[in-house]
């Protein structure tokens, strides 16, 4: 079965700094999806990025983007130019090709300190 | 993008209730829903698996029988928690995809937050 490991229960970050929250994942599947969710207090989820397994270019969306390395299983997210309304929980989730269903991580709560 | 409306945000009621959630996909066919449940400072937990039409595949440990879920359009889902008790207190969110664009990522809504007194 899959699992999606997010190792960092907490993070933070000063406003205007990079910081990178990292995901790995464990699968025998050569086809599949990754996603970075993010939840504000709010607790609507709000997709950030996503990366076909296919692809070997990192996904690139304004100030986030991945850094996928598919032979390892890692799926990171860096977050340049930190802003307050970064600060959230972000979900690293996995999907197979085969399935709808999605696969979370435990969350990392980023902190965005002024 | 995809909008996904999700009512009611908020609802208080007496244990012993039975609450509806409404999960509707407002600009697409959804083929399939997803219902979570996400517990405080913890992750999304899929709860179940609506196919429009057919019956629902629910997750190891989740009781079928007190959370009814319904999929009787493309753009509706239902989830009905019977004969609430205090410990089914939790957000609930749902998702819908469609697998005509399978590459494209579930649309959630923006959950529901059930207290049951």
């Amino acid at each position: 079965a899959q699992t999606v490991t997010q190792s960092q229960p907490e993070m933070s970050v000063q406003e205007a700094e990079t910081v990178t929250l990292s995901c790995t994942y464990d699968t025998s599947e050569s086809d599949y999806y990754l996603f970075w969710y993010k939840q504000p207090p709010s607790r609507q989820m709000i997709l950030v990025i996503r990366q076909e397994a296919y692809k070997q270019q990192n996904a690139t969306e304004n100030r986030f983007s991945v850094n996928f390395q598919k032979a390892a299983k890692s799926f990171s997210l860096k977050i340049s130019d930190s802003q307050l309304g970064d600060a959230a929980m972000y979900f690293c989730a996995y999907r197979s090709s085969n399935t709808d269903k999605l696969i979370f991580g435990t969350g990392t709560r980023l902190q965005v300190f002024p | 993008g995809a909008v996904v409306s999700q009512h009611p945000s908020w609802v208080i009621c007496k244990s012993g209730t039975s609450v509806k959630i409404e999960c509707r996909s407002l600009d697409f066919q959804a083929t399939t829903m997803f219902w979570y449940r996400q517990f405080p400072k913890q992750s999304l937990m899929l709860m179940a698996t609506s196919n429009e039409g057919s019956k629902a595949t629910y997750e190891q440990g989740v009781e079928k029988d007190k959370f009814l879920i319904n999929h009787a359009s493309l753009t509706l889902s239902t989830l009905t928690v019977t004969s609430a008790h205090p410990e089914d207190s939790s957000f609930y969110i749902c998702s819908a995809y469609s697998d005509m664009y399978s590459n494209q990522p579930q649309h959630f809504g923006d959950g529901t937050r059930l207290s049951i007194l």
